[in-house]
């Protein structure tokens, strides 16, 4: 597809079980986002991705999360003994270059209910 | 430290009349840039607009245009001649280093 695809659309899991959310960025984008927005608040910035490397990894909350793109395309963010707090939709977003004017174009998103 | 205020939780306009949505950032750097999404009820972000901290112009596309006012720190987003679709949630960010910072957002009621 044209755009920014992530799956599962919606997961729900079980508190202490682990999960991975999948983005497939636009093709050509070397930059990747990964967001967590909770119920009526704005999207908080997790990680940057710059082709395979994680150029900025500051927003992860803490080391339950992790997130890889070994190839520079498809990403995995990675979370592990989830809690109820985990609760909130993902969101990824690429852009082209990840410069500061460049608009990122974002998925739609995987729901996760940690329950 | 960088922030993104957006002070108006919901907002209401009719169609066809004109709204702006709020937004004022904080930064100590020179150079940033603001954005304005959209964000319908499926949830996904539709970009609408992009200003550079040193665009002299006030960026406009279509219907958008973006209220730069520098000194007062503030970008806030003019709508245009309103639609039934323009009804969702609204946030303005601000781009420093590498990420998006967002506000809380803004919910915009569109009626006829």
């Amino acid at each position: 597809g044209a755009g920014v695809s992530q799956t599962p659309s919606n997961k729900v899991t079980e508190k202490g079980k682990y999960v991975e959310l999948r983005c497939d960025p636009i093709s050509g984008h070397t930059a990747l986002y990964w967001y967590r927005q909770s119920l009526g608040q704005g999207p908080e910035f997790l990680i940057y991705f710059q082709g395979t490397g994680a150029a900025d990894d500051s927003g992860l909350p803490n080391d339950r999360f992790f997130a890889v793109r070994p190839e520079g395309s498809v990403s995995t963010l990675k979370i592990q003994r989830t809690e109820r707090g985990d609760s909130a939709v993902y969101l990824c977003a690429s852009s082209l270059t990840g410069g500061r004017g460049t608009e990122a174009f974002f998925g739609q998103g995987t729901r996760l209910t940690v329950v | 430290a960088q922030k993104i205020t957006q002070t108006q939780p919901g907002m209401f306009v009719q169609e066809k009349e004109a709204v702006t949505l709020d937004c004022t950032y904080d930064t100590s750097d020179q150079s940033y840039g603001l954005f304005w999404y959209k964000q319908p009820s499926s949830g996904e972000m539709i970009f609408l607009i992009y200003q550079g901290s040193y665009d002299e112009q006030n960026a406009t596309e279509g219907r958008y245009s973006l209220n730069f006012q520098k000194a007062r720190k503030s970008a806030n987003l003019v709508i245009s001649a309103s639609q039934l679709g323009d009804s969702a949630m609204y946030f303005c960010a601000m781009s420093v280093g590498t990420a998006l910072i967002f506000g809380k957002g803004t919910t915009l009621s569109v009626s006829s």
